[in-house]
């Protein structure tokens, strides 16, 4: 079956830097993305990588590799904005995103 | 520019009622979707259709009917709505043209609750 796991919660302190790990089993691969959920908000785009390594945008960067099925997404200096759910997002095979439950980041001050 | 918009807000349902929820978009997107929304469990695809007069059956369609008459409306019918199908419920769309990877753009969702 397909499958996209990633943390239910973190928190992090405001100015730090926290990582949200995602890894997925699917049915075919063209690319995965990251979404941002504000509470009661719908979900906006942030990110898409569909080979391996590093893709960079300003404060958010966000990591893939293949190989092992696995991303991260990084937020730097963090800013109590950045409290929201992160959803990780898989496309299959059928070209339709399959997507995790999504992190829950806490931003403490 | 609106971008995609929904309608309800939020619903009371009785169950066993009929209810359609209404989404268009003004960006000419080919690509529209319908997901539900439920805590603890990822975007679940109910619907989607890849261009005007065309759908298909995602991950959870039983209960649901769409239809897809033209480019920018898309609506979701729930024949007789039961307690499950309390949700929120996304619709999104996108241009498979324009870009490699399909980015999807969301509306503001409706919360619908079936008693």
């Amino acid at each position: 079956g397909q499958n996209i796991d990633q943390p239910t919660e973190m928190t992090a302190t405001e100015g730090a830097i926290v990582q949200i790990n995602c890894t997925y089993q699917t049915s075919g691969f063209n690319g995965l993305f990251w979404y941002q959920q504000h509470a009661g908000e719908a979900p906006t785009f942030l990110s898409y990588n569909v080979l391996d390594g590093l893709e960079e945008k300003g404060r958010f960067s966000s990591f893939l590799s293949r190989s092992k099925g696995y991303s991260y997404l990084l937020l730097k200096e963090l800013q109590m904005k950045d409290s929201a759910s992160y959803l990780c997002a898989v496309m299959d095979s059928n070209y339709q995103l399959i997507w995790g439950a999504g992190t829950k980041l806490i931003i403490k001050p | 520019i609106a971008g995609i918009t929904q309608a309800p807000t939020s619903q009371i349902l009785a169950a066993g009622r009929r209810m359609t929820l209404r989404c268009t978009q003004d960006m000419r997107h080919n690509a529209m979707y319908w997901y539900r929304q439920d805590l603890g469990l990822g975007l679940r695809l109910i619907h989607y259709s890849n261009t005007a007069g065309t759908t298909g059956k995602g991950e959870v369609p039983d209960g649901y009917s769409v239809s897809r008459a033209n480019t920018d409306d898309f609506p979701l019918t729930l024949a007789s709505a039961v307690p499950s199908q309390t949700s929120v419920y996304f619709c999104a769309s996108s241009d498979l043209a324009a870009t490699s990877y399909n980015e999807q753009f969301f509306g503001p969702g409706t919360r619908l609750t079936v008693l």
